[in-house]
């Protein structure tokens, strides 16, 4: 596609309910990034994939946090027993490759937990 | 890890005006972005620029590499540059590390 696409753009959760978010990223980029921002602050690192490979997960806040992407193309971060200080905006971002080159940045989806 | 500062935190200009935003940090880096956030929360590329100076229509950024700062040139504002620019690098020292963001400057452009 032309660029990052995320879906859904908005979730509403119920807290203790699992969710999931999808991230498409560009075609042909082998390296994919979650981030997660909370208001008024800047991104943070959640996990990182080359292809299939799940390299770093060191961001990722808790084992409720899981994120794959199977088939080196599609990812999705799964949220579960969401709670409230999950809420924040989770930005997905490609690369072409790792290192050394642009990443580019999806529109987010912005999760509430109520 | 890496630390990334950006200055002002805050900004406001009257439109037509001229301002500069700085981004430290404190290893060497393999990439440097800078990237404006709308309002909806989209963080739009502005510049991929690890070292070096480029530009691109009223806006410019340079990279001074071995000092460890860059900056973003914004000339003559206007009301739709407002919102919040962020640098992020990403650590030549740190292996395989994903952009690390400063916490931003948040620009107010008021007509």
């Amino acid at each position: 596609g032309a660029g990052v696409s995320q879906s859904p753009r908005y979730k509403v959760a119920k807290r203790g309910q699992d969710v999931a978010l999808r991230c498409d990223p560009i075609s042909g980029h082998v390296s994919l990034f979650w981030y997660q921002q909370a208001l008024g602050q800047g991104p943070e690192f959640l996990t990182y994939f080359q292809n299939e490979a799940q390299l770093d997960k060191s961001g990722l806040p808790s084992d409720r946090f899981f994120a794959e992407r199977p088939e080196g193309s599609v990812s999705t971060l799964k949220i579960q027993r969401t709670q409230q200080e999950d809420s924040a905006v989770y930005l997905c971002a490609s690369s072409r490759r790792q290192g050394n080159t642009e990443a580019f940045f999806g529109q987010g989806t912005r999760l509430t937990v109520v | 890890g890496i630390q990334v500062e950006q200055s002002p935190p805050d900004l406001i200009l009257q439109e037509g005006a001229n301002s500069t935003l700085r981004c430290n940090f404190s290893d060497s880096v393999n990439n440097l972005q800078w990237f404006h956030q709308n309002p909806w929360g989209q963080l739009i590329n502005l510049f991929y620029i690890p070292s070096g100076t480029k530009q691109n229509g009223r806006l410019s950024a340079t990279t001074v590499a071995t000092e460890r700062y860059s900056l973003l040139y914004i000339s003559s504002s206007q009301t739709t540059d407002s919102g919040v620019y962020f640098c992020a690098v990403e650590s030549r020292n740190s292996g395989n590390t994903p952009l690390v963001f400063g916490k931003g400057t948040r620009l107010s452009v008021i007509a």
